[in-house]
């Protein structure tokens, strides 16, 4: 079975920094999408960004970016020039296309982010 | 433009009773999942669903009964609720021929006591 880890249960940044999110997983299969969610205080899940496995260019979404590395089965999230509104949790999260969905999303248990003012 | 729509956002049960969580998209989405949501554990797939009529445990199904009553429409049934299934649970749909991403519902937060 997949799986995904984030290392980082908890980062405090001042606004304005740049700060990079963890993420590692673990899978057989080659053919894979993963994402990144945001989930404030409101609760909602909220989609920042997802990388096709297949793609070599990594992911980019204005201030929002990834580090896509296949190999060694990791995709980290650089958020520059960070926001009191980006405080949230953040979730890394796998989806296989093998799997016809039947998986669903496998998520790691998340980094809760802190912005600072 | 409605999306996932979750029905109730909150509720408080004892343990024993039962309910349904209701689930509606408006996407024309064949798959729709329930997930719940415990502190320090991400979020992990309960039941799916690939399409009307077909449903599929996913990695936590037990104590949960599930409905896809038709393409729209996904509903969570608790029969005995037990405090262990206290939890945020949130319905996501997508579309699995050409996946781009899930969609989720707000959220329940159930308690039962």
């Amino acid at each position: 079975a997949q799986t995904v880890t984030q290392s980082q249960p908890e980062m405090s940044v001042q606004e304005a920094e740049t700060v990079t999110l963890s993420c590692t997983y673990d899978t057989s299969e080659n053919n894979y999408y993963l994402f990144w969610y945001k989930q404030p205080p409101s609760r909602q899940m909220i989609l920042v960004i997802r990388q096709e496995a297949y793609k070599q260019q990594n992911a980019t979404e204005n201030r929002f970016s990834v580090n896509f590395q296949k190999a060694a089965k990791s995709f980290s999230l650089k958020i520059s020039d960070s926001q009191l509104g980006d405080t949230a949790m953040y979730f890394c999260a796998l989806y296989l296309r093998s799997g016809g969905g039947a998986d669903g999303l496998t998520f790691g248990k998340g980094t809760h982010l802190i912005i600072q003012p | 433009n409605a999306g996932v729509t979750q029905t109730p956002k909150f509720q408080v049960l004892k343990t024993g009773q039962s309910m349904t969580l209701q689930c509606a998209q408006d996407m024309n989405h064949n798959s729709m999942y329930w997930y719940r949501q415990d502190p320090g554990m991400g979020l992990r797939l309960i039941y799916y669903s690939a399409s009307e009529g077909t449903t599929d445990k996913g990695e936590v199904p037990n104590g949960y009964n599930v409905s896809r009553l038709n393409k729209r429409e996904f509903s969570l049934r608790l029969e005995s609720a037990a405090p262990s299934q206290t939890s945020v649970y949130f319905c996501a749909s997508s579309e699995d021929r050409v996946y781009t991403e899930a969609f989720f519902g707000q959220g329940t937060r159930l308690t039962v006591v």
